[in-house]
């Protein structure tokens, strides 16, 4: 079945370092991918989204790419802020349906 | 914007007792699905509902059930709670349009102890 593996955390960087969170995923067909992210005490917004292989999805400073050949789909961000604390999920999604397979997460600390 | 609404953001039940999660969205979204989050494990697709009076097994449905009789709302139902369903469940919905490419909005999720 379907799968997504995330780096292992937590991560705590300091305040305008390079971010990168590695997530790698296996699926049949052609997945869309995402990234989720989880403020304290909220729930799930969509950070970003790569719909086909070397898409790059992008926001708020935040960009990953749609890689089919070494399947991944890596966040990157180049230079983080204390507001960017939070828990982050990368998901892909089956092209037959709308379920959401996710990875387990991991939590970025910011730190001033 | 989508808002996807939980009853409760923390609710405490004692083991046996049968317990209602409630979820409403407002955008006229076919689809709507209840997860559970624990640490290490990321989120678990519990059961999910493509339309009205049709629901469909996610990964882990035992010990649950859900309801849904009208399509802005997607209740999960725990029928005897147990500890191990200690959790946070959180609910989500999505329009279907191109399945894949449509992405899940989500409540701010109800954090659950049992007794």
């Amino acid at each position: 079945g379907d799968s997504v593996t995330q780096m292992e955390g937590p991560v705590t960087l300091s305040e305008e370092a390079f971010l990168t969170i590695n997530c790698t995923y296996t699926a049949t067909g052609y997945p869309s991918l995402f990234w989720y992210v989880q403020y304290p005490g909220e729930g799930l917004q969509l950070l970003l989204k790569a719909t086909k292989a070397d898409d790059k999805g992008s926001n708020k400073g935040f960009e990953a790419t749609y890689r089919k050949e070494t399947t991944s789909f890596h966040l990157e961000k180049g230079s983080v802020q204390v507001s960017d604390s939070a828990v982050y999920f990368c998901a892909l999604s089956d092209q037959a349906n709308s379920k959401l397979t996710f990875g387990k997460g991991i939590t970025l600390s910011v730190r001033p | 914007d989508v808002k996807v609404t939980q009853s409760s953001r923390y609710l405490v039940k004692r083991t046996g007792e049968k317990v209602f999660l409630e979820c409403v969205q407002d955008m006229d979204h076919e689809n709507m699905f209840w997860y559970r989050q624990d640490p290490g494990l990321g989120l678990r697709l519990i059961y999910f509902s493509y339309d009205v009076k049709m629901k469909e097994k996610g990964d882990i449905p035992e010990g649950y059930s859900v309801s849904r009789e009208k399509k802005e709302r997607f209740s999960l139902i725990l029928e005897s709670a147990s500890t191990n369903q200690t959790s946070m469940y959180l609910c989500a919905s999505s329009s279907s349009g191109a399945p894949s490419n449509q992405p899940q909005h989500f409540g701010d999720g109800t954090r659950l102890s049992i007794l």
